[in-house]
């Protein structure tokens, strides 16, 4: 089981609409979750990060946290074709908290 | 304007040839980080370092070396030693130690092998 999942996609979605991108992990002992948007050819960019179970909201997007599923999504509304980019999930180690573990990253393309 | 520099933008290297690729900040940040990325896989930490003068591996830093003499530098030296060296290097930095903070990259350098 890899320590951090996504579905590499690509998830088309039209523009206006909701865009879910998901992810799962296996660190049972994570406190720290963070969401990076990475264009192509281009370096990831943060836009969202999350410490507490339920939702936390910036703008369009929200990241949602489940620990007891080791479960966290995010949420981006009114989807844009700007939107289109890959997405990486990022968890915090418990074992060693200097260290970020990433997904392969699900990567969304917003259709006119 | 603080942010993370890296350069050179695009490296190439003969066989058998050392190569630096430089990250400087100025966001007086403590950590300091370089990843790999290669297609399909998420990042993947090489070396990393909280303080100066100190620093520790990560989880790929086989034919790779780096210093941390200065807090706001990072340099990452590629071997000969790296068969493989093709990839997207990319350094990002992060607060101080402990404090859950994210990590925030620089643009990036794309090395190649000639």
């Amino acid at each position: 089981q890899k320590e951090v999942e996504q579905n590499s996609g690509p998830l088309s979605v039209p523009e206006g609409a909701i865009a879910s991108l998901n992810c799962t992990y296996s660190d049972r002992g994570s406190q720290s979750f963070f969401w990076y948007r990475q264009y192509s050819g281009k370096s990831p960019e943060l836009i969202m990060f999350i410490y507490s179970n339920g939702d936390k909201e910036d703008g369009r997007f929200t990241a949602q946290l489940n620990k007891a599923s080791q479960y966290v999504s995010l949420l981006i509304r009114d989807s844009q074709p700007s939107d289109s980019a890959t997405y990486l999930c990022a968890v915090r180690s418990s074992y060693n908290t200097d260290k970020l573990i990433f997904g392969t990253g699900t990567r969304l393309q917003v259709f006119p | 304007d603080g942010g993370i520099t890296q350069s050179p933008k695009y490296l190439f290297r003969k066989e058998g040839q050392n190569v630096t690729l430089s990250c400087e900040q100025n966001l007086n940040h403590d950590a300091m980080y370089w990843y790999r990325q290669d297609p399909g896989q998420g990042l993947r930490l090489i070396y990393y370092s909280q303080i100066v003068n100190d620093f520790q591996k990560g989880d790929i830093a086989e034919g790779y070396s780096v210093s941390r003499e200065k807090k706001e530098s990072f340099p990452l030296t590629v071997t000969s030693a790296q068969k493989n060296p093709t990839a997207f290097y990319l350094c990002a930095s992060s607060a101080r130690r402990g404090t859950g903070q994210p990590q925030h990259f620089g643009d990036g350098t794309r090395l190649s092998i000639l």
